[in-house]
């Protein structure tokens, strides 16, 4: 399976504030998602990254919060916009790249909001 | 609509078996998913299942019932590292993946 790094692992930002998790692959995949998950909670998707077009978003999640870039196979922003405390979170980027829709994650970013 | 159940908790003792039990509702399906996560760690993959039966990998297990929406994930010879949250997940195409809460398994001596 690829190897998938985030960048940051962890920060703590201040309310009103952004901030930008880089997720890199080292082998080209088809497919990067981003999700969040929260304190106790499961995985909650907020967008499939397409590369070369507009992410798509799930219910509940918007561009202007969560912008996603995907400049090619192998890389995949996140942006989380004008944050607050509800924002706390991990966010994990996934990639897959078979036929069976099995994902693999990176390990995380742990996101506080003060 | 898609909707997924697992128990929210369960112990068990070490050298132990103990079944996860994952329930699913959705029109469209590829295939069954189970990952294992441990506390402040990502989701690793643990098994896949997308035809009718028992998949066995080392001391993992995967079963699968299409026709009832269910899927079990067996774990044998329970380890204290066993100790995590289990997460089921189905594919119900667009290569999207329904997770369902997760199932916290605690292993006890």
């Amino acid at each position: 399976s690829a190897v998938i790094s985030q960048k940051p692992s962890r920060d703590i930002c201040q309310r009103g504030t952004s901030l930008t998790i880089q997720c890199q692959v080292d082998s080209q995949v088809t497919m990067m998602f981003w999700y969040r998950q929260q304190p106790g909670q499961s995985l909650t998707l907020i967008a499939t990254a397409n590369q070369g077009s507009e992410a798509t978003y799930e219910s509940g999640f918007v561009i202007d919060k969560f912008p996603i870039s995907r400049p090619n196979l192998t890389f995949s922003t996140l942006t989380v916009s004008n944050m607050s405390p509800e924002d706390s979170s991990i966010y994990l980027c996934s990639v897959t790249g078979d036929s069976t829709d099995t994902q693999y994650f990176g390990p995380g970013t742990r996101l506080t909001v003060l | 609509g898609q909707n997924i159940d697992q128990p929210t908790e369960m112990t068990a003792t070490e050298g132990a078996i103990v079944q996860i039990n994952c329930t699913y509702q959705t029109s469209g399906f590829n295939g069954l998913f189970w990952y294992q996560q441990h506390a402040g760690e990502a989701p690793t993959f643990l098994s896949y299942n997308v035809l009718d039966g028992l998949e066995e990998k080392g001391r993992f297990s995967s079963f699968l019932s299409r026709s009832k929406g269910y899927s079990y994930l067996l774990l044998k010879e329970l380890q204290m590292k066993d100790s995590a949250s289990y997460l089921c997940a189905f594919s119900g195409g667009y290569n999207k993946l329904i997770f369902g809460a997760g199932t916290r398994l605690a292993v006890h001596p």
